[in-house]
């Protein structure tokens, strides 16, 4: 059975750097790609970026300029860093797995997300 | 990005009643249109991929349609358990990105 756990301080001072790992069990993070959303309390989910296992990213474009997402496959981990965080970083954060189904031997982009860590909640207060 | 605007934002039902829940975007996304439970405390769930397709696990009862714009989740007979948050989620090549919509709260009438 494939988890996903992520991992990290859960208190961040104002202006300092946000660092998460998402640790996935029963499976090698190769071959999908790693994206992290988060969820700010009693609100709705927002997508920070992804990842390829090769290193290919993307990010949302407004927080691409404090966003890192790294692979490390040594170690099946999947790494998030947000840098200069403020009041409004302060969310439940999530890694999660993109979806593929396959059919008569072929796979497909699901466009969807179908594996969920629990989530972890960080609150960035001095 | 492209937006996605649910409707209604709450929706009061009784169970064994027939819930309907919409999802507009705002330019086409074709079918690549999800639609995700969450309970609290918990990480999002995923129901329907693909604008139609049940992913593996979800009861019949849950249903999804549409493509292009205008998509719907359909719950057959409401079960206790399906009293939930619900978002709609579209992964575009271009604009690429990822959105959710605001999502739709299904309570106990």
């Amino acid at each position: 059975q494939v988890q996903l756990q992520e991992s990290g301080p859960r208190l961040v001072k104002p202006s300092e750097t946000l660092s998460l790992t998402c640790s996935v069990s029963g499976s090698s993070i190769s071959t999908y790609y790693w994206t992290w959303f988060r969820q700010p309390p009693g609100k709705g989910l927002e997508w920070i970026g992804f990842i390829y296992f090769r290193g290919n990213t993307d990010y949302n474009p407004s927080l691409k300029s404090r966003v890192t997402i790294s692979v490390d496959t040594s170690k099946n981990e999947i790494s998030l860093k947000v840098s200069s965080v403020t009041a409004a970083d302060t969310a439940v954060y999530y890694c999660a797995r993109h979806h593929e189904y396959c059919s008569h031997g072929s796979c497909y982009d699901g466009y969807a997300f179908d594996l969920w860590g629990q989530g972890t909640l960080v609150t960035v207060s001095s | 990005d492209i937006g996605l605007t649910q409707s209604p934002a709450t929706l009061s039902l009784s169970p064994g009643e027939r819930a309907t829940l919409s999802c507009r975007a705002s330019q086409s996304v074709r079918s690549h249109l999800a639609w995700y439970q969450q309970k609290p405390g918990q990480a999002p769930r995923l129901l329907i991929y693909g604008a139609s397709n049940r992913a593996p696990g979800i009861p019949a009862r849950f249903s999804g349609s549409g493509s292009g714009t205008d998509f719907t989740l359909t719950i057959s007979s409401l079960e206790p358990e399906d009293f939930a948050v619900y978002y709609c989620q579209q992964r575009s090549n271009w604009p690429p990105g990822i959105t959710f919509g605001q999502g739709t709260r299904l309570e106990i009438k």
